[in-house]
């Protein structure tokens, strides 16, 4: 019953190489996010997807890759991994409603690149 | 610009003593506040939610924080701390300006001593 999923829990690879992470949420929320967690636990918003549609993009790289096949899921491709790309990222949703704002956040995946 | 300041890094407090964490935060419309709780390779959990209506909100675990928007701030409290209350505590703002996002505190990280 868990409400957002994230895959893999770990990820270590190498530089250049290319790398996906995958998010599922059975909340029924209509909108998906992707942050990143820097070494210093500072989170910054990446990408957000209501109802599949891309709705906010916070100057991330091209290398950089989201897709929502549907509104439960919100994958997250990075080419060409750099070593400054290191960190821990995290899925989330919420439901895109009056006084609603509240994000439910996955585990993370720790991206390490070495 | 929107910003969010949590002005203390650590904090340490004994367990069974009352804790206070601050946040201050800088919005010219009514802002959505919140506050999130990570534990150690966790995920972000909700403690609790405010937007309108009574300036003091209950949250879970026995949490509970007061939004003074005289002086833009949003403090977190517990009367008594307990040692599995030793995590990273975030404070966030949520704009609503035509798409949600929710902009996060620096973070402050907490040590409960027996």
């Amino acid at each position: 019953d868990t409400a957002v999923s994230q895959t893999p829990k770990y990820l270590v690879t190498q530089m250049g190489n290319d790398k996906s992470i995958k998010c599922e949420q059975n909340l029924g929320h209509d909108t998906m996010y992707w942050y990143k967690q820097d070494s210093k636990k500072f989170l910054k918003i990446m990408f957000s997807y209501n109802n599949k549609e891309l709705i906010i993009n916070e100057t991330v790289p091209n290398r950089f890759s989201p897709k929502s096949p549907d509104k439960a899921h919100l994958n997250l491709h990075i080419n060409s991994l750099e070593l400054g790309d290191s960190a821990v990222y995290f899925c989330a949703s919420s439901p895109l409603a009056a006084g609603r704002m509240e994000q439910y956040f996955g585990p993370g995946t720790r991206l390490t690149v070495t | 610009a929107q910003s969010v300041t949590q002005p203390d890094i650590h904090i340490t407090v004994s367990e069974g003593a009352s804790l206070e964490l601050r946040c201050n935060y800088s919005y010219g419309a009514t802002p959505y506040l919140f506050w999130y709780v990570q534990s150690p390779g966790q995920g972000l959990q909700l403690l609790l939610k405010y937007f309108s209506g009574d300036t003091l909100v209950q949250g879970i675990k026995g949490f509970e924080a007061e939004s003074k928007r005289s002086q833009s701030t949003f403090n977190l409290r517990k009367p008594s701390v307990h040692w599995s209350d030793a995590a990273e505590y975030f404070c966030a703002v949520g704009l609503n300006t035509g798409f949600q996002k929710l902009v996060f505190g620096t973070g402050t990280r907490l040590l409960v001593s027996p």
